[in-house]
């Protein structure tokens, strides 16, 4: 079975300009979670979407939004990027959001932002 | 809010040592721990997730624990492997609630070496 996917893997943007990655989970996950890792802040959560809605979201400000399709593929947009947006952005999936009985989460390989 | 501490931040083992890596978190009202694993510029892998109803869980070399009372987890690496080295994270659903999905607050890592 194959694993969760992000593209693209890399990425060399400008401040101001605008981003969206993209992250398809396991096949039969309907749970995807973005989280951002830095070096100052470690990895922090962004949010999370289930069956097209998002169900939880950080503490990021409007600049991050994402949306989840009907075959659970889910994406997220940067805009107006900053200086501090360079990170590596990491997709989650598990197959339904974790309740009583959490579900194991399956990290992709990250995509890394580097804003000029 | 829920906090997530490992301690050490660093170690550095000659191969085949014994070890064990520490995390402690500030909200004992959870429902599970997950432990992950990440190597340089790579996503993350799960290792071993507790449920909260367990003490402990074991996978080949490794076996974690969990003391929700204290609010600790231990992960213990026998006969550590050069193959080993990586930074270890821990974490824990930020919220105990059927609502909170699967947003989870990570530790820090413990970035470890294991020399040939």
């Amino acid at each position: 079975k194959a694993g969760v996917t992000q593209t693209p893997r890399y990425l060399i943007k400008t401040r101001g300009q605008q981003v969206t990655l993209s992250c398809s989970p396991i096949s039969g996950h309907r749970s995807v979670s973005w989280y951002q890792q830095t070096p100052g802040q470690g990895l922090q959560f962004l949010f999370e979407y289930f069956s097209e809605t998002q169900r939880n979201k950080g503490n990021f400000p409007g600049r991050f939004s994402g949306r989840q399709f009907s075959n659970s593929r889910s994406e997220m947009n940067v805009s107006t990027l900053e200086l501090g947006d360079s990170a590596l952005y990491l997709c989650a999936s598990s197959l339904a959001p974790g309740a009583v009985v959490a579900e194991t989460q399956y990290f992709g390989p990250g995509t890394r932002l580097l804003v000029l | 809010k829920q906090e997530v501490t490992q301690i050490p931040a660093a170690l550095s083992v000659p191969e085949g040592e014994n070890l064990v890596l520490n995390c402690s978190f500030t909200d004992s009202a959870i429902y599970n721990l997950q432990w992950f694993r990440q190597d340089p510029g790579k996503g993350l892998t799960s290792l071993l997730l507790i449920q909260s109803s367990q003490r402990e869980q074991t996978s080949g070399r490794l076996n974690a624990s969990l003391d929700k009372s204290s609010g600790r987890s231990t992960l213990y690496i026998a006969a550590s492997q050069p193959g080993d080295s990586a930074t270890y994270l821990c974490a824990v659903p930020s919220q105990f609630t059927e609502t909170s999905g699967s947003r989870l607050t990570f530790g820090e890592g413990t970035q470890l070496t294991v020399n040939p």
